[in-house]
């Protein structure tokens, strides 16, 4: 089982809907979360982060579940530049920091 | 403007000959990183850097050495590159703790 797991889609939706997708991570000593976007061969770009008590920015909102082991991010209001890749990232800190990517969920936004 | 620099962009090498991908940020960030990227495996972390002279191996350093002897720099050395190094490589470097808050354009390695 991949430490870190989200669904690679692609999410195909229309315009001005609402979206949302988790990522599961299996190491209970995580500590920080964060979702990253990632445009088709370009760099990645933080997205944001997501705090215990859950973290809203415009549009986006992002959720941690520590028991079930799982973040969410949901989008609103779906634009058509929010197609991208996004990219959870689970961090955990012990003698030696270990930082896991997922592999990715593919949004298409279709006007 | 604040940016993460990778040199070069695109390379093409052959089995074994050495090469060095620079990195160079103009922020003062004291952390900074290095990443492949593969097509199925998402982002691996290969080296990080918490501060000069202090570098840490991450999930998959085999085949790579790095080095940082100024704050801004973060080169990433292939002593004797092989083609399963051939990918996608991501730097990247932040202000806190660990945290990628900014990656550089990236690097396209291909091996023959």
């Amino acid at each position: 089982r991949k430490e870190v797991e989200q669904d690679p889609g692609p999410f195909n939706v229309p315009e001005g809907a609402t979206v949302a997708f988790n990522c599961t991570y299996s190491n209970s000593a995580s500590q920080s979360f964060f979702w990253y976007r990632q445009d088709c061969r370009k760099e990645p770009k933080l997205l944001m982060s997501v705090y215990s008590s859950g973290n809203e920015d415009g549009r986006f909102t992002a959720q941690l579940n520590r028991a079930s082991q799982y973040i969410s991010l949901l989008i609103r209001d779906s634009k058509l530049s929010d197609s991208a890749t996004y990219l959870c990232v689970v961090k955990a800190y012990s003698s030696a920091s270990k930082i896991i990517f997922g592999s990715g969920t593919r949004l298409s936004i279709r006007p | 403007e604040a940016q993460v620099t990778q040199n070069p962009r695109y390379l093409i090498t052959v089995t074994g000959k050495k090469l060095t991908v620079t990195c160079s940020q103009n922020m003062n960030h004291e952390y900074m990183s290095w990443y492949r990227q593969d097509p199925g495996l998402g982002l691996r972390q290969i080296y990080y850097s918490m501060n000069v002279e202090v570098t840490d191996k991450g999930d998959v350093p085999e085949g790579y050495k790095v080095s940082r002897k100024e704050k801004r720099n973060f080169p990433l050395i292939l002593e004797s590159p092989s083609p399963n190094q051939t990918s996608l490589y991501f730097c990247a470097s932040g202000t806190d703790k660990n945290t990628e808050a900014f990656f550089g354009q990236g690097t396209r390695l291909t091996v023959v």
